[in-house]
């Protein structure tokens, strides 16, 4: 079974700091790698979706990378703001769309 | 802009008694997903379907838990009886064809 990791856990950074947030995974045998943003309470909202075939994706100050040999996902944000707070999630997908969720990580951007 | 439809928002249920949850996937959308969210958790897949079939309920607890999408359009999530260890998130998503997964906004059961 796909195991996935977040490290770390919670972040606090003050405004305009730029972030890298990190997701690694034990199969490497995966089709996307999708990053998704949770408010308290709320579903999750889809950032970037990596497929297998690609090494990065951008979304205005967000930025994905995948490393599928190495089992690596990066997520960079670019001139953190207050309005990022949130936990952030990735998710590897394989052959039959099943998703493996990470932990996630709670991301605090102090103003 | 197309969303996935989930009610009710929030559920509050005895234990022992019924509860259902309604998805309504984006359109044309044949996978549809039902996510169970335990709080400070990732979510766990609970069912899959690709249109009306089920791919993948291998950790839906079937003695309590049953899912179903008779026209492959909306889905209905139902626990019976349930316990207090059901109180969690429930969150449905859809995809077309391997391609990105967008979530509802969750019903927030809470069981006492």
């Amino acid at each position: 079974k796909q195991e996935v990791t977040q490290i770390p856990a919670a972040l606090s950074v003050p405004e305009g700091e730029n972030l890298v947030l990190n997701c690694s995974f034990t199969d490497s045998a995966i089709y996307n790698l999708q990053w998704f943003r949770q408010d308290p309470g709320k579903g999750l909202t889809s950032l970037l979706l990596i497929q297998s075939s690609q090494r990065e994706q951008t979304s205005g100050r967000l930025n994905a990378s995948l490393d599928k040999s190495s089992g690596r996902s990066t997520l960079y944000i670019a001139a953190s703001q207050p309005g990022d707070s949130a936990t952030y999630l990735c998710a590897s997908s394989n052959w039959a769309n099943n998703l493996f969720f990470g932990t996630g990580t709670r991301l605090t951007v102090i103003p | 802009e197309a969303e996935v439809a989930q009610s009710p928002r929030y559920k509050i249920t005895e234990k022992s008694q019924a509860v259902a949850f309604w998805c309504d996937p984006i359109s044309g959308h044949a996978t549809l997903y039902w996510y169970r969210q335990i709080l400070g958790q990732g979510p766990e897949l609970l069912v899959q379907f690709q249109d009306e079939s089920v791919v993948d309920d291998s950790q839906l607890p079937k003695d309590r838990f049953s899912a179903e999408r008779l026209k492959g359009v909306d889905s209905t999530l139902k626990i019976q009886p349930a316990e207090l260890g059901d109180s969690a998130m429930y969150l449905c998503a859809s995809s077309s064809d391997r391609a990105e997964a967008f979530f509802g906004q969750g019903t927030r059961l809470t069981v006492v």
